[in-house]
């Protein structure tokens, strides 16, 4: 069965410090894979998804970056942190498979950032 | 473009009493419908999708939902509320292709005893 792993849980970090934020996919291979961001544990933002290595599409301009340096890792980060990056991050992933769209995403459990 | 909208912020329930959480939507082509549950300081959980066929799709957790064409609904249901069903739901839409769902701005359910 397949399992989506976020790493930390949780992270407090000072405004300006960087941030990197892993998540990786066991139990598939070439995944899509979902960065988004809840704000006061309501509405999701879509911030990046990838649907291969190196293939990064970005849906919002912000001080934040992503990457894919393997297949099932998707890692987020930024230089310098904004309070306004304060939030939870949610990593997700769904099947590649050519242009189907009933397949479903399925969530990691989320990293909590607060920037102070 | 593709859209959710979630009309109800926040509904309220007793405990046994039939629950109800809306979602309309629009595309262009043929909507392809899912609904999420999410408990606090956790993860989304799939609940159930509408693909195709029967308007009536059952779900994990004794929910369903009811796709409804004309007017461009597809509202969660459950015929008998749990105290334990209280979460933040999130009703999505994907339109067609490989890309992104689209979610609504979801809606906290509070079932009271």
């Amino acid at each position: 069965s397949q399992t989506i792993h976020q790493w930390p849980a949780t992270l407090v970090q000072p405004v300006g410090s960087p941030l990197s934020l892993e998540c990786t996919v066991e139990g598939t291979s070439n995944p899509n894979l979902y960065w988004y961001r809840q704000a006061a544990g309501r509405g999701l933002q879509l911030l990046f998804y990838s649907v291969g290595i190196g293939q990064i599409s970005s849906e919002v301009p912000q001080n934040l970056s992503a990457s894919r340096p393997q297949d099932r890792q998707f890692i987020l980060s930024s230089k310098k942190l904004l309070l306004s990056d304060s939030g939870f991050y949610l990593c997700a992933w769904s099947v590649l498979r050519d242009t189907r769209p009933r397949d479903t995403q399925y969530f990691g459990p989320g990293t909590r950032l607060t920037v102070l | 473009a593709q859209s959710v909208a979630q009309p109800e912020d926040q509904v309220n329930v007793a405990e046994g009493n039939p629950l109800t959480v809306k979602c309309t939507y629009s595309v262009s082509g043929n909507p392809y419908l899912f609904w999420y549950v999410q408990y606090p300081n956790r993860g989304l959980q799939f609940l159930l999708k509408y693909i195709t066929g029967d308007n009536l799709v059952k779900g994990s957790y004794g929910f369903e939902a009811e796709f409804n064409k004309s007017q461009t609904s597809f509202h969660l249901k459950k015929p008998s509320a749990l105290v334990s069903d209280s979460a933040l739901y999130f009703c999505a839409v994907r339109e067609a292709g490989n890309t992104p769902l689209v979610f609504g701005k979801g809606t906290r359910l509070s079932v009271i005893a």
